[in-house]
């Protein structure tokens, strides 16, 4: 099945710091997406890609579809303390069987120190 | 505007217990799923609706069954609760146009 390796699995950063996490894949997908989850919370999406080289910005976020089809990356740009989570990729295959359905990487542990 | 929304919030069960847990959104979605969460493991996918009236299973569908009862409304039931499903269980929906799904706050199951 398909597979998303998710990197790095933690992060420890000060405050202030940009911040960089990458997703590959063994197979193509035409949507990446990329969810932050906060404790005791369901993930909340933060940006959408739906086309192969896209770059979209949201506030300090910035995220990229690789031109491949088969990797994603996501910046965060001068970090603050309530940036603290886990922040998932997410694939998305459309069509035939594997419609709707979403691969997710392990997700990044990311803290924030003031 | 509620989105999806998940009851119970917690729930203790002892071994062979029944329970189904209940999911519901106000998006006018078509599809709906079901995931379970553990450490390390990321999301894992149940089931899935991708219209009213007709399920399919995910990655991991053993020991559960689901119903999709109207449009809105996607439940979860554990016939028989196994430690093993302790998890954090979390309901999606997502529509036309982008497909972007968008999720409820969990059920937090233990099972004894």
């Amino acid at each position: 099945g398909q597979q998303l390796n998710q990197s790095p699995q933690s992060m420890f950063i000060q405050e202030g710091e940009d911040v960089s996490m990458n997703c590959t894949s063994s197979s193509i997908f035409n949507t990446w997406l990329w969810y932050k989850q906060e404790p005791g919370e369901g993930p909340v999406l933060l940006i959408a890609l739906y086309k192969a080289g896209e770059l979209t910005s949201n506030g300090r976020l910035t995220a990229q579809f690789g031109i491949t089809r088969k990797d994603s990356f996501l910046n965060i740009s001068a970090s603050i303390p309530s940036d603290v989570g886990i922040y998932f990729c997410a694939g998305h295959s459309a069509g035939g069987t594997s419609y709707g359905k979403l691969t997710f990487g392990q997700g990044t542990i990311l803290t924030v120190h003031p | 505007n509620a989105g999806v929304t998940q009851t119970p919030k917690f729930q203790v069960l002892k071994t062979g217990q029944s329970m189904t847990l209940q999911c519901a959104q106000d998006m006018n979605h078509n599809s709906m799923y079901w995931y379970r969460q553990d450490p390390g493991m990321g999301l894992r996918l149940i089931y899935y609706s991708a219209s009213e009236g007709t399920t399919d299973k995910g990655e991991v569908p053993n020991g559960y069954n689901v119903s999709r009862l109207n449009k809105r409304e996607f439940s979860l039931r554990l016939e028989s609760a196994a430690p093993s499903q302790t998890s954090v269980y979390f309901c999606a929906s997502s529509g036309a146009p982008t497909d972007t799904q968008y999720f409820g706050p969990g059920t937090r199951l233990t099972v004894l």
